[in-house]
């Protein structure tokens, strides 16, 4: 089964408005990490966001926060005030179990979604 | 300066042919990987290092073989290429196991 899926293979949006990019997970161990990466035409992955299993908030990093619905097991990726520049790959990511799981800290991926801005 | 850095950046080669990618940290970081991102962009893990003690092989061919000579270098070294080990190879690295992982620049292998 899918540890990380991503339902969206792409989506667009208009300039300066905000998107959702959608990510569910399974796993049972109740201690994880979310992560989501941007991955430009460039080709580099670049680290966006970090949400925990037992933090209370919902993460944000500037214009990115991390919708964090434990229950549904969901890690949507908001960006807000879209730019063109956010144009990209994107990946959601999860790394099962803290120091010492048997996870040895690997992160699994998503399949990622496309995310077009438009002018 | 580069945290992460992978050479060469394009490789291109013949089927049958040995080759070699090097990857660099100076992050400090005791945790490395390889992760393989093939054409439909899908990111999968091959390989982990801890202290330069392997703790992850993702069920990769033999033909992949990876060599920590210490904590800040992860090379990985295939030998026989083949037309289905195109891809692009990350090198990544992380401060211990329960951290996010730095990615290097990629390395576009193109086997031909």
């Amino acid at each position: 089964a899918q540890k990380i899926t991503q339902t969206q293979p792409g989506m667009f949006v208009q300039e300066k408005e905000a998107v959702t990019l959608d990510c569910t997970y399974d796993t049972s161990d109740p201690s994880y990490g979310l992560f989501w990466y941007k991955q430009p035409s460039s080709g580099e992955m670049i680290f966006l966001i970090y949400q925990g299993s037992y933090d209370q908030q919902n993460a944000t990093e500037g214009r990115y926060s991390l919708n964090f619905q434990k229950a549904r097991k969901s890690a949507n990726l908001v960006i807000s005030a879209s730019q063109l520049g956010d144009s990209a790959m994107y990946f959601c990511a999860m790394r099962e179990g803290g120091a010492g799981g048997t996870s040895y800290g690997k992160l699994t991926f998503g399949q990622g979604t496309i995310l077009t801005v438009h002018p | 300066d580069t945290a992460v850095s992978q050479t060469p950046k394009y490789l291109v080669t013949q089927m049958g042919n040995d080759k070699s990618i090097k990857c660099e940290q100076n992050l400090g970081h005791d945790t490395m990987y390889w992760y393989k991102q093939d054409s439909k962009k899908f990111l999968k893990i091959m390989f982990s290092y801890n202290n330069k003690e392997l703790i992850i092989n993702e069920t990769v061919p033999n033909r992949f073989s990876p060599k920590s000579p210490d904590k800040a270098h992860l090379n990985l070294h295939i030998n026989s290429l083949e037309l289905g080990d195109s891809a692009v190879y990350f090198c990544a690295s992380s401060q211990g196991l329960a951290s996010g992982l730095f990615f290097g620049p990629g390395t576009r292998l193109t086997v031909l």
